[in-house]
Order: structure tokens, then sequence, then C-alpha cells
């Protein structure tokens, strides 16, 4: 089955900063990649995604990029604020309805 | 106007019982999810329901039975619950690749 890694697990960034977040998958036949956040105590929260025939998508302060390639895909945040701090999941997906998650990324955003 | 709500928010119960968490979705979505979320925050697939047809079945013991009244709802029932049970387990659903979760039922075995 799809094998999704993500780095890093902790990440601490200055407000106002930029953040990243990179994962890689294992299946070439993955097409879908979504990112989530998770708020404490809530549930996961698509914030984006991407499919594989895009190479890069933006929303806001938000952006995602694919290397198809090199079967990896990453999380971009700039101007980092307090309520970026979440835990984030990438995950990938062959179409199949399943998805699979990275181990997710805990970001802290220091005022 | 919630979307996709679970019942209970929080669960406690003893080994050997049994349970059952409910999911309901407004969103009019043909596919319906149960994930688990381990202590260490990660979520695996259980299983899924396309119409009311199981579509995903993982690697879950026989204790864990789907039940799909209707495409709206998806219920998740837990026989003989074991310590190893603990965790907290999200409702999702999805009219194509986007999945929407609930807010998850936080079950603890004592």
């Amino acid at each position: 089955g799809e094998n999704v890694e993500q780095h890093p697990s902790t990440l601490s960034v200055q407000e106002g900063d930029s953040a990243v977040i990179k994962c890689t998958y294992s299946d070439s036949a993955s097409n879908y990649f979504p990112w989530y956040k998770q708020e404490l105590g809530k549930g996961p929260q698509l914030i984006i995604d991407i499919r594989s025939n895009v190479g890069e998508k933006k929303d806001q302060r938000i952006a995602v990029t694919l290397n198809k390639t090199a079967k990896h895909f990453s999380l971009h945040i700039t101007e980092t604020q307090p309520e970026d701090s979440a835990v984030y999941f990438c995950a990938a997906s062959m179409g199949d309805y399943k998805l699979s998650f990275g181990a997710g990324t805990t970001v802290t955003v220091r005022a | 106007d919630t979307a996709v709500s679970q019942t209970p928010k929080y669960l406690v119960t003893q080994m050997g019982n049994d349970k059952s968490i409910k999911c309901e979705q407004n969103l009019g979505h043909d596919t319906m999810y149960w994930y688990k979320q381990d202590s260490k925050k990660f979520l695996k697939i259980m299983f899924s329901y396309n119409n009311k047809e199981l579509i995903i079945n993982e690697t879950v013991p026989n204790r864990f039975s789907p039940k799909s009244p209707d495409k709206a709802h998806l219920n998740l029932h837990i026989n003989s619950l074991e310590l190893g049970d603990s965790a907290v387990y999200f409702c999702a659903s999805s009219q194509g690749a986007e999945q929407y979760f609930g807010p998850g039922t936080r079950l603890t075995v004592t």
C-alpha cells in the first residue's frame, strides 16, 4: 500500500516567518494530495489539496507544491500567525477513496 | 449547520463492554468513512461505505462492525472492548476526493 512520510515532526517558527512541511510518497499511482490542519480537540480540516496534473497551488497564505518525479510534495505557510499553530497532516490517494496519512507535524507559532 | 457530526464526543467504558458511535452527515455525500487516531496522532482508515455498500475494510479486528442504515449515517459498533481500542475515532464523508471530517469521539477503555 501507499506509504507517506512527513517531516519535520515538530516545527517552531516566529510569527511572521514562513513554515514548510515536506512529504514523500511511495506509489507513483497516487494522484491526489490533500493537506489537513487539526486543532486541539477538533477533527482534521481540509485546508488545501493538489492533484497530480498540477505542480503548484496557492490559497492566500498557504501553497502546496508537487514534484511527481521525485514523489514529494510540500506545504508552505507564509506570514505565520498564532492561529496557524496546529498539527498538519499530509495525505496521498490513488483515487480509490483511501487516504494514506503522514505522521503529522506539530507547528507552533511563537508570538 | 454542522456538516459531519458524531455522538458521543466522549465515551468512557470498561473492558469487555459493547459500545456504539454514531455519525451523520448533511452534505449529501455518497461516501462515508471511519478513521482511528492513536495516541501518537497517527490517522488510519478503518472502513468506508459508498451508497450504503462497504468498499474499504482495512485490517481491523472483527469486533468492529460498521453499519450504514442510509447514505447520511454510518455507525460503528465495537464488541468486547479492549484497552488498545482507546483512541479518537473520526467519521468523514466525501463526494469525490475531498474528505470532510467530524469532530471525533474520544474512546477511553478502562
